[in-house]
């Protein structure tokens, strides 16, 4: 109905606490995954990546971590910051490396931090 | 700058109306994608292109058209058969490392 979609759900931190942003995905033959931050009125921005062999990446202040029993992933967000208030898409591929960028998004989380 | 360049920022069309959002690269990728987005959802892939002169339809094709007939670009037709276009539509591509998904800044879409 109209009301898909319109209620996201939601993370308040405060500036230096960590945020966990979690993410339940569908295919279980799905074999990469990729976390996206998509600022108002702007294309989603690459994060970081994870591949199903895979449990656990680290980045710069950033950290995914992948569960293929439960078929769950997480980001992680070290020391958050006030520049990282966002919407943040998990998505899936299942293409099995034939094509990267045919991918399934959740439906996002809104991220907002305060000073 | 490498990137992708999508245009217009903003469109409106008319019931009845085809309208065309462009999208260039110059990142030399041989994939691109067109996805829409709508108000607090995720993305929904449109079509996708692997190759010049090639193109495959994703989940949502139905009233939308594409073309590939250089690789830099890849434009989307919004057809008039589209009875819900409003949206944000947004371009991407992949390329070297066969991975990571690269948007551009997107085009908002709206019915007059």
């Amino acid at each position: 109905g109209e009301s898909v979609g319109l209620h996201l759900p939601t993370l308040s931190v405060q500036e230096g606490d960590n945020s966990i942003i979690n993410c339940a995905y569908s295919n279980s033959a799905s074999d990469y995954f990729i976390w996206y931050k998509q600022e108002s009125g702007k294309g989603p921005q690459f994060i970081i990546d994870i591949r199903s062999n895979m449990d656990k990446r680290q980045g710069q202040r950033v950290t995914v971590l992948l569960n293929k029993t439960v078929k769950h992933l997480s980001l992680q967000i070290a020391a958050t910051q006030p520049g990282d208030s966002a919407v943040y898409f998990c998505a899936e591929n299942n293409a099995g490396g034939t094509s990267y960028g045919k991918l399934t998004f959740g439906q996002g989380t809104i991220l907002t931090v305060h000073p | 700058d490498g990137g992708i360049t999508q245009s217009p920022k903003y469109l409106f069309r008319k019931e009845g109306q085809n309208v065309t959002l462009s999208c260039e690269q110059n990142l030399n990728h041989d994939a691109m994608y067109w996805y829409r987005q709508d108000p607090g959802q995720g993305l929904r892939l449109i079509y996708y292109s692997q190759i010049v002169n090639d193109f495959q339809k994703g989940d949502i094709a139905e009233g939308y058209s594409v073309s590939r007939e250089k690789k830099e670009s890849f434009p989307l037709t919004v057809t008039s058969a589209q009875k819900n276009p409003t949206a944000f539509y947004l371009c991407a591509s992949t390329g070297g490392d066969g991975e990571k998904l690269f948007f551009g800044s997107g085009t908002q879409l709206s019915v007059l």
